[in-house]
This record gives C-alpha cells, structure tokens and sequence, in this order.
C-alpha cells in the first residue's frame, strides 16, 4: 500500500512551459485534492475532485488544469508557466468515514521552480 | 468554516509532554477539530480529529473544553522527531470539499 504517490519530486521549467505533475492512490479513495504551499505559508487549495470525472475549483485555481479520469489518477496541468507557481505542490486524497469525518493522506510533495 | 488561533512557536524538552492549544471560539455544532502536523516540507500528516468528546490514539490525544470553543493537543512523551508545524483545523462537513485552510500552524521544537 503505497499512499499518494506524487511524481515528479523536482522540475524546474522555464517560462511559458507547460507540464503535468502526477498524482496516484492506492487507497481507492473517492476524493482527491491539489494544494500548493509557497515559502512560510500554509496550504491552499487549488482544485480538487469528490469522485471520476468530477472536478471543483479550490482558491487558486487560476493556470491550472485537473482532471479525473479513474479514482486512482488526479494529474495536475500547469499551462504557459509563472514564476509565480514556484512553490511546493501536495497531492491528496481521502474518504468520508461513517462518522462523518474525512481525514486526508498527503503526497510527499512536488517541488516546482519557475526560471 | 470557525477560524482558529494558534502561537506561533513552541519548545519542548525531550521526553516531556507536550501541550499545543487552539482557540477556534466561533466553531458551530457540526464542526470538527482535526490536527495535522508537517515535518520539514514533507506533506502534512493527520495525527486526530473529533467532534465533542476528547479523543485519544496512538499519536496523540485532543482535549476539547465542554463549550468547544478550545482544544489542546497532547503529545505525551515528545521526541525529536515530534519537531514540526502542527496545524489546528475546524471545518464542516469533514473537510470533503478540501476546504482545510492550513493557516501558519505552531512550529513546536522539542530540544534534547
């Protein structure tokens, strides 16, 4: 079992590039979520998905793209890329569990540089 | 979702415990409380959650004051390992729509 794994750990992309990270669940968890966490700041949410071929925009959802095409795969599309998306990126996902609570298991991140 | 209050940094002596409160003094009657902790830019980790009543795992235990308005969590025998940011969360509907907002979190250092 091995989580949420994210690929790739590092890029670095020049301006204007596009590319796609990676996200994968082995958890069969019906949700799954994109947050990106810049320099001494908490998380933000910037898309995410509450099952296959549903998707919902986070906070900061602006140059990005997601889709959801099997519960397993939630890849994240950087368009025309910013140095302002330098940052970290963390993959999730979860399950509601009958109490009602919904705990969430991180990736162990994406460390995105924009030159 | 209620926002929360947390210091900004603690210590902790090896072996102690450790004690990290929140204040979340407008949190409504259907949300929970949920601690995370991130360990040096890996990704946040879930150590508990609950609801009303004080919770207890392997990790940790939550205590909730009767009018909800505080918790604290308790780590009870704080290693170096347990240095972190420990981010207190209250949200609705179990944070299915992500809608966790992280905040700065308390950086606990647990010295030798």
């Amino acid at each position: 079992n091995a989580g949420v794994t994210q690929t790739p750990k590092f890029r670095i992309l020049k301006i204007g590039q596009s590319m796609t990270l990676q996200c994968t669940q082995d958890m069969n968890h019906n949700y799954m979520y994109w947050y990106r966490q810049d320099p001494g700041m908490g998380l933000k949410l910037i898309y995410y998905s509450v099952g296959a071929g549903i998707t919902d925009k986070g906070e900061v959802p602006n140059g990005y793209n997601v889709s959801r095409s099997t519960t397993e795969d939630f890849p994240l599309r950087l368009e025309l890329a910013a140095p302002s998306q330098t940052s970290v990126y963390f993959c999730a996902s979860s399950y509601s569990r009958s109490s009602g609570a919904n705990v969430l298991t991180f990736g162990a991140g994406s460390r995105l540089t924009v030159l | 979702d209620a926002k929360t209050t947390q210091p900004t940094s603690m210590d902790c002596a090896e072996g102690r415990a450790a004690n990290l409160p929140c204040n979340h003094s407008t949190i409504s009657g259907n949300e929970y409380v949920y601690w995370y902790r991130q360990i040096h830019s890996q990704g946040p980790q879930y150590i508990i959650h609950g609801l009303k009543n004080n919770e207890t795992n392997e990790m940790a235990s939550l205590i909730i004051t009767e009018d909800r308005k505080s918790s604290t969590l308790i780590l009870p025998h704080a290693t170096l390992r347990d240095t972190a940011v420990y981010y207190c969360i209250v949200t609705s509907y179990g944070g299915s729509q992500g809608n966790l907002i992280f905040g700065k979190g308390t950086k606990l250092s647990v010295k030798p």
